[in-house]
């Protein structure tokens, strides 16, 4: 079965300081990947996606991640954290036509002043 | 206005009551998912629904029922509601992005915020 896994429950950072929120997956075939970001008392909206292609996706607010087959990770990367960004963070796997998506449990991202 | 909308938004009920939890689209997308989200614990599917004549269960489904009422409308009922219940619930919509691109980009309401006491 499919499933993912997100380091740390809470991260923070400074302003300014490069944001990296890690994702690692399980799966047997390739897999399609989601970032979705949660902002406070709103619902989750998709960040990026990586389906095919170049491995290296970039989305929304400057935020991208990298698929790396070979370590079976999609981490969330940002240069410069603002304090915009303090949101909840989710991964997500699935492998398209009729499979289910699955969710990890969420990384809070906290931005200092 | 929002693409996925859901109701009522907040709704605080007791032990044993029947709730139900409507959400509507007009994204005109044919699959739609029902999840709960708790602290820790992420998103949890609960059913979901690939078309007006397909239900499914998900992972948590026990003490959970969904109608599918149309292309754009998919309810979640609590029969008897209970206090572990007491949760935030997340209507979704996806579509397929076609053959070679199925991605299935989920796309949420606001949620529902319900307590049960």
């Amino acid at each position: 079965a499919q499933s993912v896994t997100q380091l740390g429950s809470h991260v923070s950072v400074s302003e300014g300081a490069l944001v990296l929120l890690r994702c690692n997956y399980s799966s047997s075939v390739p897999p399609y990947l989601f970032w979705y970001v949660q902002y406070p008392n709103q619902g989750l909206q998709l960040l990026l996606k990586y389906t095919t292609g170049a491995t290296l996706v970039k989305g929304i607010n400057g935020f991208e991640a990298e698929f790396k087959k070979s370590e079976t990770s999609f981490h969330l990367t940002k240069p410069s954290a603002h304090m915009s960004d303090a949101a909840e963070y989710f991964c997500a796997v699935s492998f398209g036509g009729y499979q289910k998506v699955t969710f990890g449990t969420g990384t809070k991202l906290q931005v200092i002043p | 206005d929002a693409d996925v909308t859901q109701t009522p938004r907040n709704r605080i009920t007791k032990t044993g009551k029947r709730i139900m939890l409507e959400c509507s689209q007009t994204k005109g997308h044919d699959r739609m998912y029902w999840y709960r989200q708790d602290p820790g614990l992420g998103l949890r599917l609960i059913y979901y629904s690939f078309d007006v004549k397909d239900i499914n269960k998900g992972e948590i489904s026990d003490g959970y029922s969904v109608s599918r009422q149309a292309q754009a409308k998919f309810s979640l009922s609590l029969e008897s509601a209970i206090p572990n219940q007491t949760a935030l619930y997340f209507c979704a919509t996806s579509d397929l992005a076609g053959a070679g691109g199925q991605s299935d980009t989920q796309y949420f309401g606001p949620g529902t915020r319900l307590t049960v006491l």
